[in-house]
């Protein structure tokens, strides 16, 4: 199973732009980079998934260089309401390595 | 809304006690999966099923156990409870097709309460 490490917590304010960014050194060919966002007491919820270079949603962007062994969930413009803690998932659906929630980075934006 | 349905969302019991905690995947979803999520802990895989087989295996307790449903529902039972038991407990499900990608669909939640 790809290891991820994660920063354990991040500060912004409103508005402003957030990477954050997951290392994942021992990443396999078949593994994807899913992320997920999770409020207190609430499952989480799928934000972005992405297999190399960059994927873009309604809601965030994924930046994975070549090499894989790194990826970047940006978050444009963040507001109050995405406090909440952020994973990075690498693995493989088909082979159920996709399913190991680190720990995770807490986000904690402000006024 | 995820579409994934958890009962009960609250449940208290006592050590030494048994409870069955029940999911509903969303409509189409072969795969449930179960999640434990304390404190201390974080969110800890416990145990996949796909299409009423056992895919995939977590930190699954010997003391827990799940099936799955010719329905597609899935229960989650666990027995001789323990004070570090209390905890949140998720279930998840997702298409799981042939392809390697995909998501997770999270529901509320079962928070279990062990006094």
């Amino acid at each position: 199973l790809a290891k991820t490490t994660q920063p354990i917590s991040m500060d912004s304010y409103e508005g402003q732009e957030v990477n954050i960014t997951c290392s994942h050194n021992n990443i396999a060919t078949n593994d994807y980079i899913t992320w997920y966002q999770q409020f207190p007491s609430q499952g989480p919820r799928f934000i972005i998934q992405g297999y190399k270079t960059k994927v873009t949603n309604e809601v965030a962007s994924l930046f994975i260089p070549a090499d894989r062994k790194s990826s970047t969930l940006s978050l444009p413009r963040v507001s109050l309401s995405d406090t909440a803690v952020y994973y990075c998932l690498v693995g493989d659906m088909k082979a159920g390595t996709a399913l190991i929630f680190g720990k995770g980075t807490t986000l904690s934006v402000s006024s | 809304d995820s579409g994934v349905t958890q009962t009960p969302k609250h449940l208290i019991t006592a050590t030494g006690q048994r409870v069955t905690l029940r999911c509903s995947p969303r409509s189409g979803d072969l795969s449930v999966y179960w999640y434990q999520q304390s404190l201390d802990q974080g969110l800890q895989f416990l145990i996949q099923y796909y299409n009423g087989e056992e895919r995939a295996k977590g930190n699954i307790l010997e003391r827990f156990s799940a099936q799955q449903f010719p329905d597609l529902h899935s229960e989650l039972n666990l027995s001789s409870l323990e004070l570090g038991d209390s905890a949140l407990y998720f279930c998840a499900s997702s298409v799981e097709g042939q392809g390697r990608t995909g998501e997770l669909f999270f529901g509320e939640g079962s928070r279990l309460t062990v006094l």
